[in-house]
């Protein structure tokens, strides 16, 4: 059974810190590990990650997965108010449809 | 853009009750997904349709049945609502290897 796992679960930051999300990973037929953020509603997509050790950044997010030791992180620098959300890492397997399966996700809050 | 739209965004049910939730999209996706949300659960698979024509099980299926009515709609009804699918329910849907698309939500309480 495909297994994702998030930490930490939840984590306080000031506004301007860097903050780094983790997520492992065992998945028989990996194909690609992505990461969303949702705030009060739907998951929003922000990162596909396919190959080891290449980063993928957007403003102030970054992404980078090792498949060797199966993880992957996200990084978010100067962290604002509006970063606060539950970010979600899921694995895509090689199967028949694009099955996701998620991690628990990690709670960020930003705070003044 | 719509996108993914499900109906309704709010029901409350009784126990025993049944209901169906309704999903579209209009970005001409093979594959549709329905997964439930609970807190400290993530997102949990229901069912998913790889094409038109074709439904399967996810990780939590039972008490759930679904319908690909076309290539645009996958719907997902309780035949006899229980108080533990009370839960936020969202569907999605992809074309091929890429990233799934989400519906805004549906939040199901069950007295």
């Amino acid at each position: 059974e495909d297994k994702v796992v998030q930490s930490p679960l939840s984590l306080v930051v000031h506004e301007g810190d860097t903050v780094t999300l983790n997520c492992s990973y065992e998945v028989t037929n990996f194909r690609s590990l992505l990461w969303y953020k949702q705030e009060k509603k739907a998951p929003t997509f922000l990162f596909m990650l396919t190959s080891s050790g290449i980063e993928k950044k957007s403003g102030r997010l970054s992404s980078i997965l090792d498949k060797k030791e199966l993880f992957s992180i996200l990084n978010i620098t100067a962290t604002q108010t509006g970063d606060s959300a539950v970010y979600l890492c899921a694995v895509l397997n090689t199967g028949t449809a694009s099955k996701l399966t998620f991690g628990t996700g990690t709670r960020l809050q930003v705070t003044l | 853009n719509a996108g993914v739209t499900q109906t309704p965004k709010f029901q409350v049910l009784k126990t025993g009750q049944s209901m169906t939730l309704q999903c579209a999209q209009d970005m001409n996706h093979n594959s549709m997904y329905w997964y439930r949300q609970d807190p400290g659960m993530g997102l949990r698979l229901i069912y998913y349709s790889a094409s038109e024509g074709t439904t399967d099980k996810g990780e939590v299926p039972n008490g759930y049945n679904v319908s690909r009515l076309n290539k645009r709609e996958f719907s997902l009804r309780l035949e006899s609502a229980a108080p533990s699918q009370t839960s936020v329910y969202f569907c999605a849907s992809c074309q091929g290897w890429e990233k799934l698309f989400f519906g805004s939500g549906t939040q199901l309480s069950v007295l």
